[in-house]
């Protein structure tokens, strides 16, 4: 059962222009949640984190925002670049149990010059 | 600081046979998870340990075993491989604390034949 779920398998978006990625969840004891960026061949890297008392995230370009209600969080990249073509993948936990991440299936965004 | 380190990188097996996969955490770092990766799946959790003691397991059969020595570098098993364990396995760390952000290796890139 996919607690986590990215519907959008893919994403392209012209450079300089926002990239928003979505993702969706059911479990509404997650109460920390996170991006990953993935380059082939290579492991994930942490993008940027959000906790459940915020809706809201900056670090630079990029902007988590959080919906609770909805059970629906958002990437948002500004402006995009080429360079942010790769595979992003969001990630929540319920943080009193530990470790254990659960992952959507990835949203695999490019970015055209 | 280095990073995650998993070894080796790329594995070639049979089936039935048995496969031994290892993760260095970075320097400080307690927790050690493991996830596999195959196409359309996402990242799904293994189980993840905690000052050598297994703190959460995923739903994977007892074919997937695990543990962790003093120095936080933990190991990953499978036996009796099936053509399906074919699959990245990532390994992540993080200091251990409830819910903090995993760093993530590079991947060991198994194929079964």
């Amino acid at each position: 059962d996919q607690q986590v779920k990215q519907n959008s398998p893919s994403l392209s978006v012209q450079e300089g222009r926002i990239s928003i990625l979505n993702c969706d969840y059911t479990n509404s004891m997650f109460d920390y949640f996170l991006w990953y960026k993935k380059y082939p061949a290579e492991g994930p890297t942490f993008l940027i984190s959000i906790s459940s008392i915020k809706d809201k995230n900056e670090d630079g370009r990029f902007t988590v925002f959080l919906n609770k209600s909805a059970k629906h969080l958002s990437l948002h990249i500004v402006p995009s670049q080429p360079g942010d073509s790769a595979v992003y993948f969001c990630a929540a936990t319920y943080s009193n149990t530990g470790n254990q991440f659960y992952f959507g299936t990835g949203t695999s965004l490019t970015v055209i010059p | 600081k280095a990073g995650v380190t998993q070894t080796p990188r790329y594995l070639i097996k049979t089936r039935g046979q048995q496969v031994t996969l290892s993760c260095s955490p970075i320097s400080g770092h307690r927790s050690v998870s493991w996830y596999q990766q195959t196409p359309g799946q996402g990242l799904q959790f293994l189980f993840e340990y905690f000052s050598e003691t297994q703190r959460n397991k995923g739903n994977f059969p007892g074919r997937f075993s695990g543990r962790q020595f003093s120095n936080s570098r933990s190991e990953m098993n499978v036996s009796t491989l099936e053509l399906g364990d074919s699959a990245l396995y990532l390994c992540a760390s993080s200091l251990g604390s409830l819910g903090l952000t995993q760093y993530f290796g590079p991947g060991t890139r198994l194929t079964v034949l």
